[in-house]
């Protein structure tokens, strides 16, 4: 049973640049959420898909953008990208029945230069 | 507000018992969980408690909750090498399962042999 998986595993882009991040949930999970973890810092929430939609968003600029597919996986979209967005993108996936067990993949570690 | 607070480091001996706190905020927050990170890699669910609940016991982890206080803490009995890591206290935001946990900065366990 395959866990949460991202891709790519780094990233290195430069400042203006657009970057798309992808994810596949965990087999079961239909609920995907994407967070920001800068260096030392905790994972700070940027928005979660469900049902091909997003239901809750962060406090995150337009420039970041997600979709989610008919088959549940998911991609995060930022645009313009700023030296301020190196950071571990990080996944996670849950099952929306209730009870909030989050389940996350090892992210997509983007450098932006 | 939206915070949570953690200490940032802990030193402990190989065999000795580790605790790491935290303190939340919001009151309403149904779940609260604590996440293992290694380095590189992204976060390990180790354990969750319900907010009806003060203890839960899960082989070598016990997490305590003090609703009144708003405090958390994650207890790891046996402390072995392994256990290096960072571990993030998170909540659940609100009563309803919208995927947005509010992360801790991180406790930074370090286990001497």
């Amino acid at each position: 049973d395959a866990g949460v998986t991202q891709s790519p595993t780094h990233l290195i882009k430069t400042r203006g640049q657009q970057v798309t991040l992808r994810c596949s949930p965990k087999s079961g999970h239909d609920t995907v959420s994407w967070y920001q973890q800068a260096l030392g810092q905790g994972p700070q929430f940027i928005f979660q898909y469900y049902e091909e939609e997003e239901r809750q968003r962060g406090n995150f600029p337009d420039r970041f953008s997600g979709h989610q597919f008919p088959n549940y996986s998911s991609e995060l979209n930022v645009n313009a990208l700023l030296l301020g967005d190196s950071a571990l993108y990080l996944c996670a996936s849950s099952f929306d029945t209730g009870g909030s067990k989050l389940f996350f993949g090892s992210g997509t570690q983007l450098s932006v230069l | 507000g939206e915070d949570v607070e953690q200490s940032l480091f802990l030193s402990v001996r190989e065999g000795d018992s580790s605790v790491i706190n935290c303190t939340y905020t919001d009151s309403s927050s149904t779940y609260l969980y604590w996440y293992k990170q290694e380095p590189g890699a992204g976060l390990q669910l180790l354990t969750y408690i319900f907010s009806n609940m003060d203890m839960k016991q899960d082989q070598r982890l016990t997490v305590l909750l003090n609703k009144k206080d708003k405090h958390l803490s994650l207890r790891i009995a046996d402390t072995q090498t392994g256990d290096s890591a960072i571990y993030f206290c998170a909540e659940s935001m609100g009563s309803s399962n919208t995927g947005k946990l509010i992360f801790g900065q991180g406790t930074t366990l370090q286990v001497k042999p």
